[in-house]
């Protein structure tokens, strides 16, 4: 198994464009989380999904959208992006709800750097 | 206010001493407390968790529900445990961790 893969792993955008970054889960995990790491922080919560449906959203503007897919892999979308947004962008999957384990597994991330 | 404090940015410590990561939370309930640890050119990756109570490349950690504390310990210290601590908070009910700033720890020889 691979673990939690995430791509592209390095991207660089203009202000204002919109990012797509992906993430695959572990087989058997059903929920995706999504994390900003910003240099010199630790990880902040932007979203968790489970069976496709959104279960939390953390503090960030609506700019910020995910979803996640039949097969439990999982996109996160941010739109206008600003220099702000420039972090490292982590995919979480574990089990979810009802599950006793709540380990959760991270990918390596993707560096996303806004010019 | 839910958050999570790790004083410390960096720890540095001889091989052989003892290692205390300092870990103090706030939550009104009962919450879950992981520690997790990320290695150099590795991914964030678990340690030990609260409800465990087990002990992981001989660090160990207890929660102090009274000084809202969730402190990693070590007893002897060794180069290979260098690397970036966080502790993390999951509010009960909820599936999402709250991270501390994170600690270095590096383990001198």
């Amino acid at each position: 198994d691979a673990g939690v893969t995430q791509s592209p792993t390095h991207l660089i955008k203009t202000r204002g464009q919109q990012v797509t970054l992906r993430c695959s889960p572990i087989s058997g995990h059903k929920s995706v989380s999504w994390y900003q790491q910003v240099l010199g922080q630790g990880p902040q919560f932007i979203f968790q999904y489970y069976e496709k449906e959104e279960r939390g959203r953390g503090n960030f503007p609506d700019r910020f959208s995910a979803r996640q897919f039949p097969n439990y892999s999982s996109e996160l979308n941010v739109n206008a992006l600003l220099l702000g947004d420039s972090a490292l962008y982590l995919c979480a999957s574990s089990y979810g709800p009802g599950s006793m384990n709540t380990e959760a597994f991270f990918g390596q991330g993707t560096r996303l750097t806004v010019v | 206010a839910q958050r999570v404090t790790q004083p410390e940015k960096l720890l540095s410590v001889f091989k052989g001493a003892p290692v205390e990561l300092k870990c103090n939370y706030s939550y009104s309930g009962s919450p879950e407390l992981f520690w997790y640890v990320q290695y150099s050119r590795q991914r964030l990756q678990l340690l030990l968790r609260h409800i465990s109570r087990e002990s992981i490349k001989g660090f160990t950690a207890d929660l102090n529900k009274g000084e809202t504390s969730f402190h990693l310990k070590k007893p002897f210290a060794q180069e290979e445990d260098s690397a970036m601590y966080y502790c993390a908070l999951s509010p009960a009910g909820t599936y999402k961790y709250i991270f501390g700033t994170g600690t270095r720890l590096k383990v001198l020889a």
